[in-house]
């Protein structure tokens, strides 16, 4: 347990409902990630957070996908309207500086049906 | 061509083996992170170095920063080892600090 925390683990949903996934990071980490694993491929980037400001976002990411930390504590990932495609692993990380070591959550897995 | 990419991708060894994962990378870094993932998805940090040479127990990790080169060694490999094996890189300017870029990852499977 690396003290990053993930819910929920699993999702299944139907094609066009939207998910909200939460990730709680480590208390006192400013930093925190976002990635997504498709199954055999390393994590890709998705977003990340400085405290409460989000400083970048992957073209990877459509407008269906938004993230929030807001109070730069937990965050929370959306996705609207899900497509097959969304079927992913979602990671969550967070550091206490950006030169620092990552801490990965166990990782939400989502099925779109 | 990806940014950073590992070799080989599948590797198996018999318990007691020197194993050996390499990772190249094509751009600027900051730090180079080899992480280990087993299966049900959770990521363990196993090294952060951004020069040098660094060991914790029976694994050895080293970087060459002008050839832009590391590799990953494990002595006497066991069982327990085999996982999956990730090079990330974290970027080296502006907004791209700390953010990682992944390779594919190399299977390791360590027979008894």
């Amino acid at each position: 347990d690396t003290g990053v925390s993930q819910n929920p683990r699993h999702k299944i949903t139907k094609r066009g409902q939207n998910v909200t996934f939460r990730c709680d990071p480590i208390s006192e980490h400013n930093r925190l990630y976002w990635y997504r694993q498709t199954l055999g491929q390393g994590p890709e980037f998705l977003t990340y957070f400085q405290n409460e400001a989000q400083l970048e976002k992957s073209r990877l990411l459509s407008d269906r996908f938004s993230a929030e930390r807001p109070k730069g504590s937990f965050s929370t990932l959306e996705i609207q309207r899900t497509e097959q495609g969304d079927s992913a692993m979602y990671l969550c990380a967070s550091s206490l500086a950006y030169a620092d070591t990552q801490y990965f959550g166990p990782g939400t897995r989502l099925t779109v049906l | 061509k990806n940014e950073v990419e590992q070799s080989p991708q599948n590797l198996t060894a018999q318990e007691g083996e020197f194993i050996t994962i390499n990772c190249s990378y094509s751009v600027g870094i900051s730090a180079l992170h080899w992480l280990q993932q087993h299966p049900g998805g959770g990521i363990v940090s196993l090294f952060m170095l951004s020069s040098g040479k660094k060991k914790h127990g029976r694994l050895i990790a080293t970087i060459n920063i002008q050839e832009k080169h590391s590799s990953l060694h494990i002595t006497a490999s066991h069982p327990r080892d085999s996982a999956v094996y990730i090079c990330a890189v974290s970027g080296a300017g502006g907004t791209s600090y700390g953010k990682l870029t992944f390779g594919q990852g190399t299977i390791l499977t360590v027979h008894p």
